[in-house]
């Protein structure tokens, strides 16, 4: 079956502006959790989505959002764009929150100029 | 802060056991650990994951000592392929996994 899938993989912004993040989990997966990579930070936990609730969230400012609709796709923003933002996106999903193991997209890598 | 300590990088000739180590001495008794692999410019891959007893799946084996303070991954004969970037994750709960820095495993020929 599918994997997780990720639009767009690559996208270029300049700072101040927003982006939207798109992320179709597997089949049958009701959790999708997102994850930010950076050379110096590594890879950092932003938030989870089970059943279009949030159900964790990471340490990042509230300039990070996301969202789950009722299909389980999820999307995830992030306005007022910063250099700092620069970095690859990862989406995850699984089964459900708590259960079993996460299967990651290739992620959406956004530069910021 | 990851709970978990890793080497920053090792190598392994191709067709041996790559030897994995991992320290997690913080590690609660419900907290299972976890394996994935990031291949360059990949997502990580979900490899194996275990709570006490060793594990064997395709892709590796899982010892944890009889303490579960630490770990080792066994890839029984890597390949080229398996060159890549493992990290050792205690997972706490839901799916927020905090990964450390990893260990670079570097297969050569």
């Amino acid at each position: 079956k599918a994997g997780v899938t990720q639009t767009p993989r690559y996208l270029i912004k300049t700072r101040g502006q927003q982006v939207t993040l798109s992320c179709s989990p597997i089949s049958g997966h009701r959790s999708v959790s997102w994850y930010q990579q950076t050379p110096g930070q590594g890879l950092q936990f932003l938030f989870e989505y089970f059943s279009e609730t949030q159900r964790n969230k990471g340490n990042f400012p509230g300039r990070f959002s996301g969202r789950q609709f009722s299909n389980s796709r999820s999307e995830m923003n992030v306005s007022t764009l910063e250099l700092g933002d620069s970095a690859l996106y990862l989406c995850a999903s699984s089964l459900a929150w708590d259960q079993g193991w996460l299967f990651f997209g290739e992620g959406s890598r956004l530069t910021v100029l | 802060d990851a709970k978990t300590t890793q080497p920053p990088s090792m190598d392994c000739a191709e067709g041996r056991a790559a030897n994995l180590p991992c320290n997690h001495s913080t590690i609660s008794g419900n907290e299972y650990v976890y394996w994935y692999r990031q291949i360059h410019s990949q997502g990580p891959q979900y490899i194996i994951h275990g709570l006490k007893n060793n594990e064997t799946n395709e892709m590796a084996s899982l010892i944890i000592t009889e303490d579960r303070k630490s770990s080792t991954l066994i890839l029984p004969h890597a390949t080229l392929r398996d060159t890549a970037v493992y990290y050792c994750i205690v997972r706490e709960y839901g799916n927020k996994l905090v990964f450390g820095t990893g260990t670079i495993l570097r297969v050569k020929s």
